[in-house]
């Protein structure tokens, strides 16, 4: 059973525009969410994250957006740049036996067009 | 520039036949993670350690094993791979874990054809 999703596979933005990843999680328990950013032949490397405290976190063109109510998460690029295209992976932060280990949705693959 | 590599970047093997896949890092941590990732779904957590702390994920199977020598290096053996093994396969680290904001660095990853 998936605890983090990730429901659009894809998306097409024109340049310039504001980009909307969406991000869902089920387990109330998760207290950390995080954005990997991977481009092909490369890993996921970290983007951005957000504690369960804050609603927000701003940096520079990435803001990612908590709803724990809603168990949502989103990750908005304005403006969209054709070298955000990439895969983005939503990940949930959990502690289990003493560390913290990443639960991962499915990524959504963003494509931002010229 | 501090890294965590991986080895080989494709790897081939036949149904049944052992296959070790390396991680190497410079960053000097004390996690390191194994994930698999198939197409078009999630990385899944296989094990991890913490220094010499093996911990497996319950569902992970026995087929899978590793092996961390030191705190650089750390390996994944497959010991009989079935076709169902094939998949992107990728090493993590993170300083220690035990923090909530104690973020993990990729590898590349190592893509796993299994004939």
């Amino acid at each position: 059973d998936q605890q983090v999703k990730q429901n659009s596979p894809s998306l097409s933005v024109q340049e310039g525009r504001i980009s909307i990843l969406n991000c869902d999680y089920t387990n109330s328990m998760f207290d950390y969410f995080l954005w990997y950013k991977k481009y092909p032949a490369e890993g996921p490397t970290f983007l951005i994250s957000i504690s369960s405290i804050k609603d927000k976190n701003e940096d520079g063109r990435f803001t990612v957006f908590l709803n724990k109510s809603a168990k949502h998460l989103s990750l908005h690029i304005v403006p969209s740049q054709p070298g955000d295209s990439a895969v983005y992976f939503c990940a949930a932060s959990a502690r289990d036996s003493g560390t913290y280990k990443y639960i991962f949705g499915t990524g959504t693959r963003l494509k931002v067009l010229a | 520039d501090a890294m965590v590599i991986q080895n080989p970047r494709y790897q081939v093997t036949q149904f049944g036949k052992p296959v070790t896949l390396s991680c190497s890092q410079t960053l000097n941590h004390n996690v390191m993670y194994w994930y698999q990732q198939k197409s078009s779904q999630a990385p899944k957590l296989l094990f991890h350690y913490y220094d010499k702390d093996f911990n497996n994920e319950a569902d992970t199977p026995d087929n899978f094993q590793s092996r961390r020598p030191n705190t650089s290096f750390c390996f994944l053996d497959i010991r009989s791979p079935g076709l169902g093994d094939a998949a992107m396969y990728l090493c993590a680290t993170s300083r220690d874990g035990l923090g909530i904001t104690d973020t993990q660095y990729f590898g590349p990853g190592t893509r796993l054809t299994v004939l």
